[in-house]
Formats: C-alpha cells, sequence, structure tokens
C-alpha cells in the first residue's frame, strides 16, 4: 500500500478563494483524521469520521471549514473563503477498525496571502 | 487547554548519548499513548506505543515508560543518532471510546556528532 496519499503537497491561495485540500486514506482503515499544524497550536484535530460518517467536528475552526467522505477511499477538506490565519499544514490520517494507531500522509501545506 | 503536554520544547544532544523526552498528560482516562516522529516535511511516522496495562514496552533502540500514578510517560532513545533527529509528540487517547488521538505541542531533538 502506498500510505496515506494527500493532494495537493502545497497550495497558495489568495485570501477569499476556496480551497480544497484531498485525502486518500489506506485501503481497508475505517477511521480518517483531519488535523491542522502549526508552530503555536502544535497538531489539532480537525474532523474525524468512522465508517465515512463523521464522529466529531468539534475542533473543526468555524463554518467555513467542512469536511466530506462520499466513499471509503476518498475524503476533502473545504475552506470557503479562506483567510490568512488558515495558513497551516494540514494532515490527514487512518487507522484500522478502532483509533489507536493512526497513519499520516505527507501533509498539504497551505498558504493563504 | 490541551490534556497532553511536553516538559521541555528542545532538546540537544551528543550522538551516542542516550535521550529522554518526556510527556505529561492529564486525562486519567487515557488508556493508550503512542510516541511519533516527525521530520521536517514530513507527516508523523508512528515510533511506539503503549496501553496503561503495562508500564514499560521496548522496541529497537526505544523504551517507552508509563507512570499512571504521576500521569508521566517517557521516551528514552538509546545510542542517539544523527538521524534520530526530528520533532516528537506523544499523543493519548481513550481506545474503547473510539475517540481520536489528542497530540502534545512536540519536542525538537538535535543530535550533534
Amino acid at each position: 500500500d502506498a500510505g496515506v496519499i494527500q493532494s495537493p503537497r502545497h497550495e497558495v491561495t489568495e485570501m477569499g478563494q476556496e480551497v480544497t485540500l484531498r485525502c486518500k486514506p489506506i485501503s481497508g482503515h475505517d477511521y480518517l483524521f483531519w488535523y491542522r499544524q502549526t508552530m503555536m497550536r502544535g497538531l489539532e484535530l480537525l474532523i474525524y469520521f468512522n465508517n465515512n460518517v463523521p464522529i466529531d467536528d468539534s475542533g473543526m475552526p468555524e463554518d467555513r471549514f467542512s469536511a466530506k467522505m462520499p466513499n471509503a477511499s476518498f475524503s476533502t477538506l473545504k475552506i470557503q473563503p479562506s483567510e490568512p490565519r488558515d495558513s497551516a499544514v494540514y494532515f490527514c490520517a487512518s487507522s484500522l477498525d478502532r483509533p489507536l494507531e493512526a497513519f499520516f500522509g505527507q501533509g498539504t501545506r497551505l498558504t493563504v496571502v | 487547554g490541551e490534556s497532553v503536554g511536553l516538559h521541555l520544547p528542545t532538546l540537544s544532544v551528543q550522538e551516542g548519548d542516550n535521550s529522554i523526552i518526556n510527556c505529561a498528560y492529564s486525562n486519567s482516562a487515557s488508556d493508550y499513548f503512542i510516541w511519533y516522529k516527525q521530520e521536517s516535511g514530513k507527516g508523523p511516522q508512528f515510533i511506539i506505543d503503549i496501553r496503561s496495562n503495562m508500564d514499560k514496552r521496548q522496541g529497537q533502540r526505544v523504551t517507552v515508560l508509563l507512570n499512571k500514578t504521576v500521569k508521566h510517560l517517557s521516551l528514552q532513545i538509546a545510542a542517539t543518532q544523527p538521524g534520530d533527529s526530528a520533532v516528537y509528540f506523544c499523543a493519548e487517547n481513550m481506545s474503547q471510546a473510539g475517540t481520536a488521538l489528542i497530540f502534545g505541542k512536540g519536542t525538537t531533538l538535535s543530535v550533534s556528532s
């Protein structure tokens, strides 16, 4: 397996634009997580899914953020409209039937100017 | 605030020395703990885990110690090598509740030769 695959690796966008981050989890993993990493706040959990169903989205900063998982092999994190304070590295991770060891993707570095 | 934190943000050691990275957690209900290593530009990678029914677990050159009485976790790296230079995170969750991993802010380990 190629591991968790995220795209794009880097995204630079202007304030106000819509940004969509994509993730392909490891095949067979039932849990999918979106984390955001900044120097100030470290790794923050945004949302996670179990069997494509959102379980906990309490970490999503505000209504500008939304996440979907239309099937077991694909998830998106969308920011609309984007703001400079959204600049961070966004990680997707997946794990087997219980959220124990999570496998992380390489991340998407988002810069909003 | 976060339920998992680290005592020191940076640690500098000489090649060949043993390294000890510490972590404190506050959620007494957590029963599963992981150490991750994150190299520059990459996602966190699993190092070793431990369940709350254990107080020590050893891997290849690494040992994790868990002290539930004082809610303390440590990672010991034997014979530290330059390739061990990275940011190290501890993470916790309540495995039976199906919750996601919650991460501390990380300790940067620098190994000089």
